[in-house]
This record gives structure tokens, sequence and C-alpha cells, in this order.
């Protein structure tokens, strides 16, 4: 298993224009997560998905859009892109089966965006 | 809100010095408490799970605890390959397995 892949690893924008960061997994996991970190903060949430078709908002939605189509596939969008979203983003998935059992959640390597 | 508090920010030890790291948390209602290590330049790699106040979970040289008010990650003769930024997070009742972290403690081991 590849577990959870994301693409680019790199990116630099301009103020303005617009993107879509990857984010796929192979574990079957229902839950997909993307969250950003900044230095000296610890990683926010972004927006989630508890699975195929729904989506919900997490601490610091603004400025980004998720769709979920597929187990697989969460792929996360800017649309006009500002230097405050500099920052690395990670994309995070786990399962959620049986009820009174937490699972944790695996991330990918994460995607490191600069707006300029 | 759920709050992380992680102590110290950076800890320099020399190899096989034991110490610990320090987490503390407010919830509303604990789920479970996460620690993730972090190398530089990739994603979170899960380290253990906490679901309740005196249960300890151990892995190699690392050893978590968890009080009602904290937890520990206590590190037993580190070697350089444990340098990295630990992580921890903490997930509610209420929060549809949302994670709150802190900000991290950055671990150097000098050989």
């Amino acid at each position: 298993n590849a577990g959870v892949t994301q693409t680019p690893k790199f990116r630099i924008l301009k103020i303005g224009q617009s993107m879509t960061l990857q984010c796929t997994q192979d574990m079957n996991h229902n839950y997909m997560y993307w969250y950003r970190q900044d230095p000296g903060m610890g990683l926010k949430l972004i927006y989630y998905s508890v699975g195929a078709g729904i989506t919900d908002k997490g601490e610091v939605p603004n400025g980004y859009n998720v769709s979920r189509s597929t187990t697989e596939d969460f792929p996360l969008r800017l649309e006009l892109a500002a230097p405050s979203q500099t920052s690395v983003y990670f994309c995070a998935s786990s399962y959620s089966g049986v009820a009174g059992v937490y699972n944790e959640q695996f991330f990918g390597p994460g995607t490191r965006l600069t707006v300029l | 809100e759920d709050q992380v508090t992680q102590s110290p920010e950076a800890l320099r030890l020399q190899e096989g010095e034991s110490s610990s790291l320090n987490c503390s948390y407010t919830v509303s209602g604990l789920r479970g408490l996460f620690w993730y290590r972090q190398d530089p330049g990739k994603g979170p790699e899960f380290l253990f799970t906490l679901y309740s106040a005196g249960e300890e979970k151990e892995k190699e040289r690392l050893k978590a605890t968890l009080t009602k008010k904290e937890s520990f990650l206590h590190i037993t003769a580190p070697k350089p390959e444990d340098s990295a930024t630990y992580l921890c997070a903490v997930q509610d009742y209420f929060g549809n397995e949302k994670l709150t972290f802190g900000t991290g403690t950055r671990l150097t081991i000098i050989p």
C-alpha cells in the first residue's frame, strides 16, 4: 500500500492564481482531512470528509474548497491565492467503523506552497 | 474549545540521556490523546493513542503516559535517530474525529 499520497510536493503561486492540491489514499479509509501547518503553530484543520459526497468545515476553511466524489480522493482547491495561504498542507485519512474504536490518522508527505 | 500545550519547545540531549516531554490539555470530553513523530520535510507519523488516565504504552525507547490533565512522552537512552519533532493531539467526543494539535517539541539527540 502507498498509504496517503499528495501532489505536488512543492508549488509557487502568484497572488490571485488558483490551484488544486491532490490527495489519494489506498487504505479504504472513510474519513479524510486537510490540515495546514505554519511555523510555530499546531496543525490546523481546514476541511474534512466522513465519506464520499460528505464534507464539512474545520477551523480555518476560508479561501479553500473541497469535494469528495470517491472514497480514495479528496482534492483541496485554492481559488484566489493569497500570501496568507503560504504554508505546508497535509492530507490525512482514518477509518471509523466500530463504535467506540477511535483510530489514528495517517498523514501524507505534504505539499509546500508559497504564494508571492 | 480544546487546547493543547507542549513543553519544552525544544530539547537537546546527549545520546543516552533520558528525559520527558510534556503535553498539557483541556478538552470537553477526551476520546483519545495521540502522539506523533514528525521528521523534517515529512508528514506526522503515528506513535501512540491513549484513552484513559493511568494508561501507558511503550514502543522501543518511548513510553507514553496519561493523566486527567497531561501526558508525558518518556524517552529512555535516546539515540540520534530519535531526533524529530514530537506532536501531541487530542480528540473529543463532539468533534467528529477532528484532532487539536499542540505546536510540538523539537528533540535533538547529540551523539
